[in-house]
Order: C-alpha cells, then sequence, then structure tokens
C-alpha cells in the first residue's frame, strides 16, 4: 500500500467553527508532514513529525493545532480560522532515513466562509 | 531560512522537443533537492531526486543535474510528449533525523503541444 488518504476531502467552515483534518498512511513511515497549498502557488510546509514527535513547526498561527497520535495518523485541528486561510491542505510521509520521497495525499480542500 | 528560486514560470514546447527547468537554493548545508510534477487537480508526485553528493542523475526521459558550488540544479526532459504537461516543482530540503522538510520553488508550468 503506498498511498496516503485524507479525509475531508472537501470541507466548508465558518470562522467560529472548530473542525479537525485527518491523514492515515500504512507504509511503515516515521516522518508525517502538513503542506498549505493556494491556487497556482507551491506547498508551503507547515509541520513536520519525526518518529510521532512534532520537530518542525513553520511559524504556523495557533489557530492551526497539528497532533500524531500513532505512527499511522496525522489530524490538524482547526479553529477561528480567517477566509485567507482558505486552501489545500495536503499530508505527506516518507521515511525518516531514506529512501527520502514523500508520498503526498489527495488533500483536503478548505473553504472558511 | 533556505529559499528556493525557480526559473522560468511557464514553458512551452513542441512534441518532442527538450525542456531545462532550473533552480538556485540560498543554503549551502541543503543536500537533498527533488523535483514533483503536479497535474491539474491532482497530488504532487515524485519524478526524480538527487543527494549532494551526486552531481547528475538520470531516469529513462528525465535527468537532474547538480552544481553545488554553484548551488543551482536543473531539470532535463527529452523527448517530450504532451502527458508531460503539468506544474513541476523544485525543492530543497537538509536531511536529518526530524524529518526532510521541503521548501519548494514557485513552479513551472510546462505545455507539451503535439
Amino acid at each position: 500500500d503506498t498511498e496516503v488518504t485524507q479525509t475531508p476531502k472537501h470541507l466548508v467552515m465558518g470562522m467560529t467553527n472548530k473542525k479537525s483534518l485527518k491523514c492515515e498512511q500504512h507504509m511503515g513511515h516515521r516522518a508525517m508532514y502538513w503542506y498549505k497549498q493556494k491556487a497556482k502557488k507551491p506547498p508551503e510546509l507547515m509541520f513536520v513529525y519525526s518518529y510521532e514527535k512534532l520537530s518542525i513547526n513553520e511559524s504556523v498561527p495557533s489557530r492551526f493545532s497539528p497532533e500524531c497520535p500513532n505512527s499511522s495518523l496525522l489530524n490538524l485541528h482547526l479553529h477561528a480560522l480567517q477566509p485567507e486561510d482558505s486552501a489545500l491542505y495536503l499530508c505527506a510521509s516518507s521515511q525518516v532515513r531514506g529512501p527520502y520521497e514523500q508520498y503526498f495525499g489527495p488533500g483536503t480542500r478548505l473553504t472558511v466562509t | 531560512g533556505e529559499n528556493v528560486e525557480q526559473h522560468p514560470s511557464t514553458l512551452s514546447v513542441q512534441e518532442g522537443d527538450s525542456a531545462v527547468i532550473k533552480c538556485t537554493y540560498s543554503d549551502s548545508a541543503s543536500n537533498y533537492f527533488p523535483w514533483y510534477k503536479q497535474e491539474l487537480g491532482k497530488r504532487p508526485q515524485l519524478i526524480i531526486d538527487i543527494r549532494s553528493n551526486v552531481g547528475e542523475k538520470k531516469d529513462q526521459r528525465i535527468a537532474v543535474t547538480l552544481n553545488k558550488t554553484a548551488k543551482h540544479f536543473s531539470l532535463h526532459i527529452t523527448e517530450t510528449q504532451p502527458e508531460d504537461s503539468a506544474v513541476y516543482f523544485c525543492a530543497a530540503s537538509i536531511l536529518g533525523q526530524a524529518g526532510t522538510a521541503l521548501i519548494f520553488g514557485k513552479g513551472t508550468t510546462l505545455s507539451v503541444s503535439s
């Protein structure tokens, strides 16, 4: 199984809502990532988990809260988002020690109203 | 932090021609350079990668070259086909125990016309 899955595919939320994005992989990868991608832009790194511990936080606002409950799952909890947070949220996973290819999920298309 | 510049932003070629996309990076500690292809509405997919201890790598019609001194790397696609049309992103990273934090270039939209 070389697939990363993400749910939901689409999400519309108001600025006062709380929602969560979910990512799952069963490739035995111990590094997992959240990226944000706006239209016609590159993926922008948000968080990196290595061995279930948060290793990199790219100065992401606290309204985004990541969680890695186990080695296969990665969540992104959303609260009090702004309309400018509307984007495609991509999850990825990879080995920590190599090979280093990151496998991306299909993404969650988030719209904040 | 790392900064990756990518050129050109758009590239149009005829089927069968070659295409070259160039990237420069700023952090001399970066040692891993992947290239991703993203078709419209789809997820990014790795097409080739290179580590800093290697100057060139080839996989069928795709090759990547790296010049560590000049801090630039390039993607070469030969005998282009319409299905090569997509957005291509270069990226740079420092490999380590913290995972591989990819910093992407802004992307090149490649159009191959038949």
